[in-house]
């Protein structure tokens, strides 16, 4: 089975401080993402990758940022916390579209809940 | 441009057949998805179809596709106290994979 893990189930922090969200997957997957779900608003998509090294902005990247130095691990930074940023946040992961066979189908990690103090 | 809507809150009684809609805008798309949520818990694939399909089954979901409308429905017959999560209707219409996801469907199961 694919899996993704997220580092941290459950994260307090305080405003202003560094965090770092890591996510590993295990499936040789190109694709990475990061998400973030806030309540009426479902998943927005903040970062993604799709190969190492590689980034590209999503929906919403204002005061994140990323690293990709292995296939398998993509991190998301928070440079400086703010309250605004207490959310849930998905990691997923997915094959290349051009790798068969391939329904485009995301798999998740099971979140990780930050709250900002 | 992108967008996918779905309805925010349904609640039905066990044993009824639960029917979650979904609007999308790109009719471009391969594939369209229904992902489940549980509580505290990621995102998992629980059915797609496959854009020149109208309807799938499987066991007890059905998903209707109609094209002209751009709308995609997801009926879950005899729907059980387990069947309780966020229901989220996903397009891929956003390139590399990536899928446009709507806000999500709260199905609240009651006796």
């Amino acid at each position: 089975d694919v899996k993704v893990t997220q580092s941290s189930r459950y994260l307090v922090k305080r405003t202003g401080e560094k965090v770092f969200l890591e996510c590993v997957q295990d499936m040789d997957h190109e694709n990475m993402f990061w998400y973030r779900q806030d309540p009426g608003l479902g998943l927005r998509l903040i970062y993604f990758s799709y190969d190492v090294k590689m980034k590209e902005k999503g929906d919403i990247p204002e005061g994140y940022s990323v690293s990709r130095e292995k296939k398998e691990r993509f991190s998301l930074i928070l440079e400086s916390a703010s309250t605004n940023q207490t959310s849930m946040y998905l990691c997923a992961s997915s094959l290349w579209r051009t790798r068969a066979p391939n329904t485009g189908e995301l798999f998740f990690g099971e979140g990780s809940r930050l709250t900002v103090l | 441009g992108e967008d996918v809507e779905q309805s925010l809150f349904l609640s039905v009684r066990e044993g009824d057949s639960s029917v979650i809609n979904c609007t999308y805008t790109d009719s471009s798309s391969t594939y369209l998805y229904w992902y489940k949520q549980e509580p505290g818990a990621g995102l998992q694939l629980l059915t797609y179809i496959f854009s020149n399909m109208d309807m799938k089954q499987d066991q007890r979901l059905t998903v209707l596709l109609n094209k002209k409308d751009k709308h995609l429905s997801l009926r879950i017959a005899d729907t059980q106290t387990g069947d309780s999560a966020i229901y989220f209707c996903a397009d891929p219409s956003g390139g590399y994979n990536k899928l446009i996801f709507g806000a999500g469907t709260r199905l609240a199961v009651h006796p």
